[in-house]
């Protein structure tokens, strides 16, 4: 079975440039998660869907940051402008999501990690 | 909303040693708390969970105790070895009916099993 795909690795851009990370999610994954991961620190929920829906975006800096499921399967997450604080890895997650509900693992991609000079 | 604290930040433990991480969370209504490692520059990968109508869950070398009363879980490794070296998270969440509650991670616990 394929793991969450993200593109790309890795990504070096000057403060006020905009750019923008791609996930792929686990086939059949319903939900999908964009998590800000700053250097020595735990996964900080960004964004939330579920299919195409958003079901939680509370800690996302929305003057800045966007991001969209548009037919409920890829995912795109973008920033502009990009400050220095924004030097993190972005990590991709999925789960199955069943119509039972209860929390299920969540299967992280490798990450993009950005860089702002 | 949910806090989530992890203690130690670092663990140096002799190759044979246990080692144990603990958690406190905030929510009592949280019910759901993964444990994650996370070798350098790769992703975190799930390696217990438990939820909250157990106590105790165990897989080989690793095990992950939950006290609900206090608001506290911990990761215990048993015959640590070299590559039990890794930073482990803690996180957890809760259900939200018939979908998904998001996790809330811990800052993570830098382990080193020295051989």
């Amino acid at each position: 079975e394929a793991g969450v795909a993200q593109s790309p690795r890795y990504k070096i851009i000057e403060k006020r440039q905009s750019v923008a990370f791609w996930c792929n999610p686990i086939s059949g994954h319903a939900t999908l998660y964009w998590y800000q991961q700053i250097l020595g620190q735990g996964p900080k929920l960004l964004i939330q869907f579920q299919n195409n829906g958003v079901v939680d975006d509370s800690q996302l800096p929305k003057d800045r940051f966007s991001a969209e499921r548009l037919k409920g399967v890829d995912s795109t997450l973008k920033i502009q402008p990009a400050k220095l604080e924004d030097s993190a890895v972005y990590l991709c997650a999925s789960s199955l999501n069943g119509l039972l509900g209860g929390q299920e693992t969540q299967y992280f991609g490798p990450g993009t990690r950005l860089l702002v000079l | 909303g949910e806090n989530v604290e992890q203690h130690p930040s670092t663990l140096s433990v002799q190759e044979g040693d246990s080692a144990v991480i603990k958690c406190t969370y905030s929510d009592s209504a949280s019910n759901y708390f993964p444990w994650y490692k996370q070798e350098l520059g790769k992703r975190p990968q799930l390696i217990i969970d438990i939820r909250s109508n157990v106590g105790e869950k165990k897989d080989q070398r690793i095990a992950v105790t939950l006290n609900k009363t206090a608001k506290h879980f911990s990761l215990h490794i048993t015959e640590t070895q070299p590559e039990d070296s890794a930073v482990y998270f803690c996180a957890g969440g809760m259900d939200y009916g018939g979908s998904q509650g998001n996790l809330i991670f811990g800052k993570g616990t830098k382990l080193s099993v020295k051989p």
